[in-house]
């Protein structure tokens, strides 16, 4: 695709189970950011991957996120033991450059997690 | 800890007028920063974005001001559209690898 896809677009939960959420970044792109985006604020830094590593996870909130992006392409959110807090749009950006410089971050249109 | 704080958190403007965001810092490590145009239901989308060694950035309608000294950078919308109704964010990052965002503006331009 010409975007960066994400899949599911909402998922509702019940508090305490285990959801993925998938990203598909623009073909070619090695730099791979997920964010968390609560109502009314802006996109919170969760973590960033270069190419199959994660450079910098240092914005995952506890050890219920993981993510991981194994071939360097598609990435998948994971979120363990899912609590009401978690409640957000979880956003997936990719770049053609990353380490250097961020330059300019595609976003997806995220995925509406939410937690009953 | 906020690391970047946007100011007002909602602004109203008529038609062909200016809409004037700001956003102050305090980490002079800071070497990029973008303004991002986020429509509901949507991601954030770049708009326009500055390097700390120019004063002044222009593209089109849209300009980024930046003050180093002061730490604060600001995005003038000219001649504002109803289209332009959005939420802006700025955000800044330092070696390249994330940004960080302010928490946003949610505009209205009246017809």
């Amino acid at each position: 695709g010409a975007g960066v896809s994400q899949t599911p677009s909402n998922k509702v939960t019940e508090k305490g189970k285990y959801v993925e959420l998938r990203c598909d970044p623009i073909s070619g792109h090695t730099a791979l950011y997920w964010y968390r985006q609560s109502l009314g604020q802006g996109p919170e830094f969760l973590i960033y991957f270069q190419g199959t590593g994660a450079a910098d996870d240092s914005g995952l909130p506890n050890d219920r996120f993981f993510a991981v992006r194994p071939e360097g392409s598609v990435s998948t959110l994971k979120i363990q033991r899912t609590e009401r807090g978690d409640s957000a749009v979880y956003l997936c950006a990719s770049s053609s450059r990353g380490g250097i410089l961020a330059g300019e971050l595609f976003f997806g249109e995220g995925s509406r997690l939410t937690v009953l | 800890q906020q690391q970047v704080k946007q100011s007002p958190q909602s602004l109203i403007v008529q038609k062909g007028g200016i809409s004037i965001i700001n956003c102050a810092y305090e980490n002079t490590a800071f070497d990029y920063f973008p303004w991002y145009q986020q429509f509901p239901g949507k991601g954030p989308a770049l708009l326009i974005a500055i390097r700390p060694d120019v004063s002044e950035k222009k593209e089109g309608r849209f300009t980024i001001s930046f003050n180093k000294s002061a730490k604060q950078f600001s995005l003038h919308i000219m001649d504002s559209q109803p289209g332009d109704s959005a939420t802006y964010f700025c955000a800044a990052s330092w070696g390249g690898n994330k940004l960080v965002f302010g928490a946003g503006t949610i505009l209205r331009v009246k017809s």
